[in-house]
């Protein structure tokens, strides 16, 4: 079945780089896209940005300057790195599978980070 | 970027009534608006596509409807374990922003 799991740190420091990986089973990073979507505590969710099935990245302008996003295929793994984390980036991390264009279908179960000193 | 309000902010009400969320956009996205439930501590599900577009596995009781600007998320008798946040989600342009939800509670 299919399956999205997010995974690392679960604290950062101000100034210092977010890496996370979503690990993907039951379908292929080449055939879906891949998107992340964050909520802060309490608040709404934000798109991010994509790893498109063909290797094309987007990004959410807001964020375009701090953000990558790669992907590993052989592992069906895809990778978020965002740098100059503040603590209003404090929030749950999602990776979410996308179906008939951007409408998201599958989500992983989310990761909590903390952008505290 | 395109905006999508939603209201009410909260809705109560009681179990077996029926309900009305609405979605409305800062421009017109033809029929490109999904919409996702979100329980306490869970991650969003997928309810609606499309605008009216069922998807496998969601009760019956979940439609939505409208075009370019307004859309609407209905549940036909409200169930306890609806209580929980609703958004939608436009994927007509990027950033594919999504609304600031609904809470639906029990009065």
């Amino acid at each position: 079945q299919v399956q999205l799991t997010e995974s690392g740190p679960g604290l950062v420091h101000p100034s210092e780089t977010l890496s996370l990986t979503c690990t993907v089973s039951g379908f292929s990073l080449t055939g879906y896209s891949v998107y992340w979507v964050r909520q802060p505590s309490g608040k709404g969710l934000e798109w991010m940005g994509r790893m498109r099935y063909n290797g094309d990245t987007s990004y959410n302008s807001a964020l375009k300057s701090r953000l990558s996003i790669s992907r590993d295929t052989s592992k069906n793994q895809v990778f978020l790195k965002m740098n100059s984390l503040q603590t209003d980036d404090t929030g749950t991390y999602y990776c979410t599978r996308a179906a008939w264009g951007a409408t998201f279908d599958y989500w992983g179960q989310g990761v909590m980070v903390t952008v505290s000193s | 970027n395109i905006v999508l309000t939603q209201s009410p902010a909260t809705l109560s009400v009681t179990p077996g009534e029926s309900v009305s969320l609405s979605c409305r956009a800062s421009q017109s996205i033809s029929t490109s608006i999904h919409w996702y439930q979100q329980k306490s501590n869970e991650s969003p599900r997928l309810l609606i596509k499309y605008a009216s577009q069922s998807i496998s596995g969601i009760p019956s009781r979940f439609s939505g409807s409208g075009s370019g600007t307004d859309f609407t998320l209905s549940i036909n008798r409200v169930e306890s374990e609806d209580f929980s946040i609703y958004y939608c989600q436009q994927s007509y342009s990027s950033p594919y922003t999504f609304g600031a939800g609904t809470k639906l509670e029990l009065k």
